[in-house]
């Protein structure tokens, strides 16, 4: 199946510092790719939808600014959290998903998550 | 809104017996769902897919029901095993992005 490389794995920051997460996808080419966050016991709460060369869209209630998404290349998006704080942390998750064959484009491959503590 | 959510947030079984894992969507324009399973500090792993026009389907082990009267969604996993372990997530595809329900814990007893 399809491969999505997310990294890193885990990160502790301090405050007011700004952590950037990668998400590739390493044999197929993502035309779109979502990022998600999940609090501990929760469920994976979508953030974020970036097509290849576009701005993304951010769900309700998710700051732009706070979060960057940058989708420049169809196998590569980044997501910087800025000025992190404390409540940032959070388990972050990024998919891709790709065009063309049926099963890509409609079946999302998840990435490993990215652990941020803030401190 | 339009929702996805489970009906149980735990579950435990004893190694060997069936699971059955329950979640009950809201958007009854849904035609296509699929149940991850996400282990502890992992991202999601596709289980099964299943859509609309289908009632059930089956893979290895795992079967996923589909009752769009109800608007339920079921997965069974025969023969669990510890390995099965983890939590589990039905998701329902919107029109350009996928949304989780709240998801379930599974937990397998030797």
């Amino acid at each position: 199946g399809a491969v999505v490389s997310q990294h890193p794995s885990w990160v502790i920051c301090k405050s007011g510092t700004s952590v950037k997460i990668e998400c590739r996808s390493l044999d197929f080419q993502a035309t779109t790719m979502f990022w998600y966050r999940q609090f501990p016991k929760q469920s994976l709460m979508l953030m974020a939808t970036s097509n290849e060369g576009s701005k993304a869209t951010y769900e309700q209630g998710v700051e732009k600014d706070k979060f960057l998404i940058n989708h420049a290349s169809l196998t590569l998006s980044t997501l910087t959290v800025t000025s992190a704080h404390p409540e940032d942390s959070s388990f972050y998750i990024c998919s891709a998903r790709g065009g063309g064959a049926q099963g890509l484009f409609e079946k999302l491959f998840f990435g490993s998550g990215t652990q941020l503590s803030v401190l | 809104g339009e929702s996805v959510g489970l009906h149980l947030p735990t579950l435990s079984v004893q190694e060997g017996d069936n699971s059955i894992i329950n979640c009950a969507y809201s958007n009854s324009a849904s035609d296509y769902f699929i149940w991850y399973k996400q282990e502890s500090g992992k991202g999601p792993q596709f289980i099964i897919d299943i859509r609309s026009n289908m009632d059930k389907r089956q893979g290895q082990r795992v079967t996923v029901l589909l009752n769009k009267t109800v608007k339920h969604l079921s997965l069974q996993i025969a023969a669990t095993q510890p390995g099965d372990s983890a939590v589990y997530f039905c998701a329902e595809k919107g029109t350009n992005d996928m949304r989780f329900g709240a998801g379930t814990r599974l937990t397998v007893k030797p």
